[in-house]
């Protein structure tokens, strides 16, 4: 299994909303990240966990929250969103931080859009 | 500052055609530098990945080449196809092999391949 799976696909709310966005990988990756792409932009990278360990892009909103249940999985929990978080919410994984292991394999993307 | 600059923005070529992007960087201390191709709306796959002391490598029809004294990379597509058609993106790791340094993505460049 060489995938990193996301869901849902797509998803709409409100402002006042609480939601979830559910990345999981069953490669034995030790690195998870997420990344907020907007159109015709690169990724934005807004976390890693890797080793037990959260890292913050400290740019991020605190109403982004990333939750790490165990080593497969990444959530990231969405509340009082703003319409100009609407993008394209990616997760990826790695096998390691450093060197070649330090690939990234992507999942498809949450599409969200913020009302 | 760290950078990575690609050209063109975008470009159009017809089926069964070569084409070559670019990718110019001021990161440093450089640690490596890879090549991603995203489908509009999906996640970037990971295509090459290269080291200071690698020139050139393949994956099928696509080539990358460094050149680390100049900061230069160009990914090269040999008899395009219709399914090429999407955004590649550059993206350089800063620091020494296992340093825990950032990715700096370029913008892309976006590919159509037109039959």
């Amino acid at each position: 299994d060489t995938e990193v799976t996301q869901t849902p696909k797509h998803l709409v709310m409100g402002m006042t909303n609480k939601k979830s966005l559910k990345c999981e990988q069953h490669m034995g990756h030790r690195a998870m990240y997420w990344y907020k792409q907007k159109a015709k932009k690169p990724p934005e990278l807004m976390f890693v966990y890797s080793y037990e360990k959260l890292s913050i892009n400290e740019s991020v909103p605190s109403r982004f929250s990333p939750e790490c249940p165990n080593s497969s999985l990444l959530n990231l929990h969405l509340h009082a969103l703003q319409p100009e978080d609407s993008a394209l919410y990616l997760c990826a994984s790695s096998r390691d931080r450093a060197g070649y292991q330090e690939t990234q394999y992507f999942g498809p993307g949450t599409r969200l859009l913020v009302l | 500052k760290n950078q990575v600059e690609q050209s063109p923005q975008s470009l159009i070529i017809l089926e069964g055609k070569n084409c070559t992007l670019q990718c110019n960087y001021t990161v440093s201390p450089f640690s490596n530098l890879r090549w991603y191709k995203q489908d509009t709306g999906r996640g970037p796959v990971s295509l090459t990945i290269m080291t200071f002391s690698e020139n050139t490598k393949s994956n099928g029809r696509y080539t990358a080449t460094l050149d680390a004294d100049t900061k230069q990379s160009s990914l090269h597509i040999t008899a395009s196809q219709l399914s090429d058609s999407a955004s590649y993106i550059c993206v350089v790791r800063e620091g020494f092999g296992g340093s825990q340094g950032n990715l700096i993505f370029g913008k892309g460049t976006k590919l159509s391949v037109k039959p």
